[in-house]
């Protein structure tokens, strides 16, 4: 497709419970990064894929947060046991290659709301 | 590693006023600078990228941005503001092979 598309727009989970978010990006585009929002502003590095390979996860927290981008299938990125302090905006962002160049097209974001 | 600082938080204008946006970035190397725009709820729309082509760089919705290297400063401006410019501005650098760094963002606010 033209557009990254991300499902679902909101979520909701109690604390403890597991959240799933999808992406699927701009045909053709190699790299898929993610991204969390909290507070409205700043904008957190989580991890990023060149095709289904891990390119950088340096920006994941390592216990609970897991990612894949699997062939054929839409990227996913899972929280489990989700706290309080997941609830933010999680945005994927798309991109043809890794040229310094080269924009990110973003996807409108899930918003994770942990109860 | 690369930074990028936006210099004001908050910047209200009214409208057919001009906008200023202040970004100030640092780079180990010669850094790709990119000005997103985050309506309310909405995802990132990218207003316009630097790729050293050329320091002034004209972008969508009549916006432009100047890098300046001598300054390490890549603002984003517009001549005449309009109300649907209200939203939220990000200054984003990004580096080869890397990830995007963002600003901490500008809120603009334009009053009748």
């Amino acid at each position: 497709g033209e557009e990254v598309a991300q499902t679902p727009k909101h979520l909701v989970r109690g604390e403890g419970q597991k959240a799933k978010l999808y992406c699927a990006p701009i045909k053709g585009h190699s790299y898929v990064f993610w991204y969390q929002q909290v507070l409205k502003n700043e904008f957190k590095f989580l991890i990023s894929f060149q095709n289904e390979n891990v390119f950088d996860e340096t920006g994941m927290p390592k216990e609970r947060f897991s990612a894949k981008c699997l062939p054929n299938s839409p990227c996913s990125l899972e929280i489990q046991a989700t706290k309080l302090e997941d609830s933010a905006v999680y945005f994927c962002a798309s991109s043809q290659s890794t040229q310094g160049d080269t924009e990110a097209f973003f996807g409108q974001g899930t918003r994770l709301t942990v109860v | 590693a690369q930074s990028v600082t936006q210099l004001d938080s908050h910047v209200s204008v009214s409208e057919g006023t001009p906008v200023l946006l202040r970004c100030n970035y640092s780079s180990s190397y010669s850094p790709s600078l990119f000005w997103y725009v985050q309506h309310p709820n909405k995802g990132l729309q990218l207003l316009l990228k630097y790729t050293s082509a050329a320091t002034l760089v004209k972008g969508i919705n009549g916006f432009e941005a100047e890098f300046k290297k001598s300054e390490t400063s890549f603002h984003l401006t517009k001549p005449s503001a309009h109300m649907s410019d209200a939203a939220e501005y990000f200054c984003v650098v990004r580096a080869v092979w890397g990830k995007f760094q963002f600003g901490a963002g500008t809120q603009v606010v334009v009053t009748p």
